[in-house]
């Protein structure tokens, strides 16, 4: 079965860039969406379609793909955008598939 | 705006049944498909089902078929989820999300609903 890998943590300082990636077989052929989770919340859309940014989403949340594998980075990373990130993507068969989620430290 | 809210906490004991409710507003409800998805504690958001409120057209994932049934009222603007044989590992928070063609993402999502199963 189709899976999405991703890193269970990454950690940063504040002010630099964090990466978040995603790895799986049918990211060559379909998009990459991204959503952040606050502890307690429910995920909010941060990239969609490998690269878009929905409105409201600051500048610094930066989508990119290439091959078998999406990346979320954050540049700038600030205390506020400690939260868990989670990749998300289809199958060949159009089911929707997410990632295990990354939990982003910041400090 | 658009929101959605979800109907809140249940308890329920193993083998029982659950309905969670999503009432849809700030858009027009039968436009949309709405997702239902799942999280469970430490484990990652889990696909369950979609429904097209439009044509009541829906589709669930495997690890769920025959447990699970998705409707929806559109005099309400809501839609259900129903789980049933519920067992431990049903306990999670359960979501319905928004999903908008234009970016093929879910773009909205309600507040999630947790439920407990326990003896």
């Amino acid at each position: 079965s189709y899976e999405l890998t991703q890193p269970p943590s990454v950690s940063v300082s504040p002010g630099q860039t964090a990466r978040i990636t995603c790895s799986g077989d049918t990211l060559p052929k379909k998009y990459a969406n991204w959503y952040q989770q606050k502890s307690g919340q429910a995920p909010v859309l941060v990239i969609y379609e490998d690269t878009k940014r929905p409105s409201g989403i600051p500048e610094r949340f930066f989508g990119s793909s290439s091959g078998s594998m999406a990346t979320l980075s954050i540049g700038g990373a600030r205390v506020e955008d400690e939260a868990d990130y989670h990749c998300y993507s289809t199958d060949s068969s159009g089911n929707p598939l997410f990632g295990g989620g990354t939990k982003l430290t910041v400090l | 705006q658009v929101q959605l809210v979800q109907s809140g906490a249940e308890v329920k004991k193993p083998g029982a049944s659950v309905k969670i409710s999503c009432k849809a507003s700030g858009y027009t409800f039968t436009s949309f498909p709405i997702y239902w998805v799942r999280q469970a504690p430490g484990q990652r958001l889990e696909w369950m089902g979609w429904i097209n409120p439009g044509n009541d057209n829906t589709k669930y994932s495997q690890k769920f078929q025959g447990r699970v049934t998705i409707t929806r009222d559109t005099s309400a603007s809501t839609a259900y989820m129903e789980l049933s044989s519920l067992r431990s590992e049903d306990t999670a928070v359960y979501y319905c999300a928004r999903h908008k063609y234009e970016t093929r993402a879910l773009e909205d999502w309600g507040q999630g609903t947790l439920v407990t199963v326990s003896s």
